[in-house]
């Protein structure tokens, strides 16, 4: 069974800050996705990321993909409030592409 | 820009009543899914449907629960007689290009609450 783990759980920042939030999952994967969720609200694709050392970058969000260790990171540099989210990583695997979710990282970034 | 949608936004219900989800996904992708997500929890597959029918499903999608596609468009979530433990938000997805390869957009949810 796939399992996606991700820490922390709960991250609060300051502004300016930088911080990374790490997903790691359990077997072989396809493809590695990062979502953003505001509350209530629906999820917003960030990234996907497909290959061994796959690295995207949007904004002050950045995003890499370690196959071999199974581990992908969300780098989030000078961190501003409107970054406050909620961010899942999750995977798919096999043809149905279904995806299998972490936790999530509730991100809150303080003034 | 295309995007999956979802109707009703929110959905009251007494239980054991049944409820019927409704999304319109993304038209020329070819897989649609509906995933839950309960108050704070992480986000739950429930199934896949490919082809006109179900390709995969969850431990969650127990009897009480079916999907159909009733015409072009629609993908349709029925839960036959609701619990309070279905009380959640329901996603739907469909997945397709993006990004220069598949991808899975998600519609707005339909936010369940089961009295």
């Amino acid at each position: 069974e796939l399992k996606v783990e991700q820490n922390p759980l709960f991250l609060s920042m300051q502004e300016g800050k930088n911080y990374t939030i790490y997903c790691n999952y359990s077997t072989t994967s396809d493809r590695l996705y990062w979502y953003r969720q505001d509350p209530g609200k629906s999820l917003e694709s960030l990234f996907v990321l497909l290959s061994n050392g796959a690295v995207k970058q949007e904004g002050r969000l950045m995003a890499s993909l370690d196959t071999k260790a199974r581990l992908s990171t969300l780098h989030i540099t000078a961190a501003v409030h409107d970054l406050s989210a909620t961010y899942f990583c999750a995977v798919d695997r096999g043809s149905n592409y279904k995806l299998t979710f972490g936790k999530g990282t509730l991100l809150t970034v303080n003034p | 820009e295309p995007e999956v949608t979802q109707t009703p936004s929110h959905q009251v219900t007494q239980m054991g009543q049944e409820v019927i989800l409704r999304c319109v996904p993304i038209s020329n992708h070819l897989y649609f899914y509906w995933y839950r997500q309960i108050l704070g929890q992480k986000v739950e597959f429930l199934v896949s449907f490919y082809n006109n029918e179900i390709s995969e499903k969850s431990e969650i999608f127990d009897d009480q629960f079916s999907v159909e596609r009733p015409d072009g468009s629609n993908f349709t979530l029925k839960i036959r007689s609701t619990k309070l433990e279905d009380s959640a938000m329901y996603f739907c997805a469909s997945n397709g290009p993006g990004q220069g390869m598949n991808e899975q957009f998600f519609g707005p949810g339909t936010r369940l609450t089961v009295l």
